[in-house]
């Protein structure tokens, strides 16, 4: 079954503590990428990746770090979580006509 | 800057009824896309408007894309509850902009 898959579902972390949200795709898809979803704000994309070693920022990249190092894999990095980063994650892998989503992952920071 | 606006931004609806949303971008386009999102869930695809013209039908759902006035509509014919649910539309490639969402309310 074509999946993307993204662990943990939900994470509750303290302020300034490394997190790696992990997000795996088994369609062999060169693009994908991650979004935040917040209330009032909707979707917006924080990274993309065109292909392994190959990322570049989205909308609101500024505290998050990405790397794919393989194709299937595409984690999403916090190197010193804050309080704002608190939100609703996707990560999303691209066929050529659009994506397909993760399950989502949940993030509180406090 | 690309802006994708959408309204109405909420929507309670008799079960029956019809209805359209709209979807509205700010520079051009030719694919646009409809997602679904029930609540704490993932996005769902609905549909994958390609071209000028293009009208996707499923169920109760219609789409349809117009790259000149730069609009996409979703129609909603006799809704029911099942159909209740947050829609956003989204344009661009892999960098999707996505619209402010359309949450649905289907009255029984």
């Amino acid at each position: 079954e074509a999946q993307v898959t993204q662990n943990p579902r939900y994470l509750i972390t303290v302020t300034g503590k490394k997190l790696t949200v992990t997000c795996s795709q088994n369609m062999n898809h060169e693009y994908m990428s991650w979004y935040r979803q917040d209330p009032g704000l909707g979707l917006r994309q924080i990274y993309y990746s065109m292909n392994v070693e190959v990322t570049d920022k989205g909308d609101v990249p500024e505290g998050y770090k990405v790397s794919r190092k393989e194709k299937r894999n595409f984690p999403l990095i916090l190197e010193s979580p804050s309080p704002n980063q608190t939100s609703l994650y996707f990560c999303a892998s691209w066929d050529g006509y659009g994506y397909t989503f993760g399950s989502g992952t949940r993030l509180t920071v406090v | 800057e690309l802006k994708v606006e959408q309204n109405p931004l909420f929507l309670s609806m008799q079960e029956g009824k019809n209805y359209t949303i709209y979807c509205n971008y700010s520079t051009t386009s030719d694919r646009l896309y409809w997602y679904r999102q029930d609540p704490g869930k993932s996005l769902e695809s609905l549909f994958v408007l390609l071209s000028n013209g293009a009208v996707k039908q499923e169920g109760r759902l219609m789409a349809s894309l117009d790259t000149k006035a730069r609009l996409s509509t979703l129609h909603i014919t006799a809704a029911v509850h099942d159909l209740s649910a947050t829609y956003f539309c989204a344009v661009g490639t892999y960098k999707y902009i996505f619209g402010t969402g359309t949450r649905l309310k289907v009255l029984a």
